[in-house]
C-alpha cells in the first residue's frame, strides 16, 4: 500500500511554545490529507482537512487559529500547534488517500506539552 | 452523534480462536467499509475494506461479512494469533479513500497464548 510518512514520533514541548507536525506522502500525490486527533484508548477524531493550495476545512469545534494547517504541495501537509497548551497533548494523525482508493495513516505524533 | 458504532469494547480470544468484531451503521449514503489495525503508539493500518456489492471479503485470516440491508458489517480473523493483539477500527465512507472517514470506537484485542 501506499505510504505516509509522519514527523516527528513523539515531541515534548513547553506550554506557549509552537510545534509543527508534518505528513508526507511518500510515494504518490495527495491532493487532500486528514489530520486526526486520538485520546488514550480512545477512536480518532477528525480535525480538519487539508487541502492543496487552499485552506483547510476544519471540523466543529476545532480552533482553526490554534491548529494551523497547511498544504504546501501534493505531496506535504503541516499541522502546527500555536501556544501549545498542556490538553493539547495527544496522538496527532494524518491519513492521505491515494488514486487507487484507500486511506493511509502516518504513523502518528505523540505530543505532550509540559 | 456516533456515525458507526463497534462492539465489542474488548476481547479475548485463545490462540488458534476466530475474534469477531461487529459495526453497524444509519447512514445509507455510506458506500466504503475498511478496518484498520493500530497497535500502541502507532497510526492505524489498513487491513482490509469492503463496498456494498459484495456481502464478503477474504485476506488471508481476514473476512469481512457485510449485511447490507441490516446497515451492519463484521470482521473475522481466523486462527488468531497473539501478534493479532491490536486495537481495531471499523470506519465508513461516502467514497473510497481518505475522504472523511468515520470511525467506531474500537476494539482492543487481547489473544492469549
Amino acid at each position: 500500500g501506499a505510504v505516509v510518512s509522519q514527523h516527528p514520533s513523539w515531541v515534548i514541548c513547553k506550554s506557549g511554545t509552537s510545534v509543527k507536525i508534518e505528513c508526507r506522502s511518500l510515494d504518490f500525490q495527495a491532493t487532500t490529507m486528514f489530520w486526526y486527533r486520538q485520546f488514550p484508548k480512545q477512536s480518532l477524531m477528525l480535525m480538519a482537512t487539508s487541502n492543496e493550495g487552499s485552506k483547510a476545512t476544519y471540523e466543529q469545534g476545532v480552533e482553526k487559529d490554534k491548529f494551523l494547517i497547511n498544504h504546501a504541495s501534493l505531496t506535504l501537509s503541516t499541522l502546527t500547534v500555536t501556544s501549545a497548551h498542556p490538553e493539547d497533548s495527544s496522538f496527532y494523525i494524518c491519513s492521505a488517500g491515494d488514486r487507487a482508493g484507500g486511506a493511509f495513516f502516518g504513523q502518528g505524533t505523540r505530543l505532550t506539552v509540559v | 452523534q456516533q456515525q458507526v458504532k463497534q462492539s465489542p469494547q474488548s476481547l479475548i480470544v485463545q490462540k488458534g480462536g476466530i475474534s469477531i468484531i461487529n459495526c453497524a451503521y444509519e447512514n445509507t449514503a455510506f458506500d466504503y467499509f475498511p478496518w484498520y489495525q493500530q497497535f500502541p503508539g502507532k497510526g492505524p493500518a489498513l487491513l482490509i475494506a469492503i463496498r456494498p456489492d459484495v456481502s464478503e471479503k477474504k485476506e488471508g485470516r481476514f473476512t469481512i461479512s457485510f449485511n447490507k440491508s441490516a446497515k451492519q458489517f463484521s470482521l473475522h480473523i481466523m486462527d488468531s494469533q497473539p501478534g493479532d493483539s491490536a486495537t481495531y477500527f471499523c470506519a465508513a465512507s461516502m467514497s473510497a479513500g481518505a475522504n472523511n472517514l468515520f470511525f467506531g470506537t474500537g476494539t482492543r484485542l487481547t489473544v492469549i497464548p
